[in-house]
């Protein structure tokens, strides 16, 4: 199985920040490196898919950049809303697998 | 609007089956290109892909739990289920179903709401 890693599991920040979150993989994936969004009590929603395209209805201060083995998922001007677990997934083979995840907090 | 919806039972006792069934509504689950997929969350860890299945019924299953897990499909009723085997508690999790495009490990923009099973004596 491909090992998904993420950076830092959890990091503090306020409205407006920027923050980025990487997300490595075990071997090279090419571009198959989705990013989901989790709040507590909900299920996951896609933000990024193939690395850098943002899903229909994802917010444009969202981005995500990469390719082969290290992923970054980039929040600009932080809303209230974004405060958040987000999670990278390999969608190269099967099985796929996610990141630990990284809770973004106040 | 596409919608998922997890139901089964949120108790389940040590070495029995966990049974959990997904209804899709607003579209059709023979829809060419769409995998059905289970992914869990167990309180305090990260998510984990079970397995998926296609409308024709092939289905895939991760290797680790592939010896526990059948998954099946009924397109008369436009649902899959899952049934996994000799749960412990290490199977207590938030289960969801998710819709996966373009192969049975790919990208999920669709998913239920979750539904929390126990597996608790």
């Amino acid at each position: 199985d491909i090992q998904m890693t993420q950076s830092p599991s959890s990091l503090s920040a306020s409205v407006g920040d920027g923050v980025t979150i990487t997300c490595r993989a075990s071997q090279s994936i090419s571009s198959y490196l989705n990013w989901y969004q989790q709040k507590p009590g909900i299920a996951p929603k896609l933000l990024i898919y193939a690395a850098s395209n943002l899903q229909s209805g994802v917010p444009s201060r969202f981005s995500g950049s990469g390719s082969g083995t290290d992923f970054t998922l980039t929040i600009n001007c932080l809303q209230p809303e974004d405060f958040a677990t987000y999670y990278c997934q390999q969608s190269y083979s099967t099985p796929p697998t996610f990141g630990g995840g990284t809770k973004v907090e106040i | 609007q596409l919608q998922l919806q997890e139901s089964g039972l949120g108790l389940v006792k040590p070495s029995e089956t966990l049974s959990l069934t997904c209804t899709v509504s607003g579209g059709s689950i023979s829809s060419v290109g769409c995998y059905w997929g289970w992914i869990r969350h167990p309180p305090g860890k990260g998510l984990e892909w079970i397995g998926s299945i296609y409308y024709s019924g092939t289905a895939y299953y991760n290797p680790s739990l592939k010896s526990r897990v059948t998954i099946s499909v009924d397109t008369s009723k436009n649902q899959f289920s899952l049934k996994l085997t000799s749960v412990t508690a290490a199977d207590t999790a938030v289960y969801y179903c998710a819709r996966h495009m373009g192969s049975h490990y790919g990208r999920m923009a669709l998913w239920g709401q979750g539904t929390l099973v126990t597996a608790s004596s």
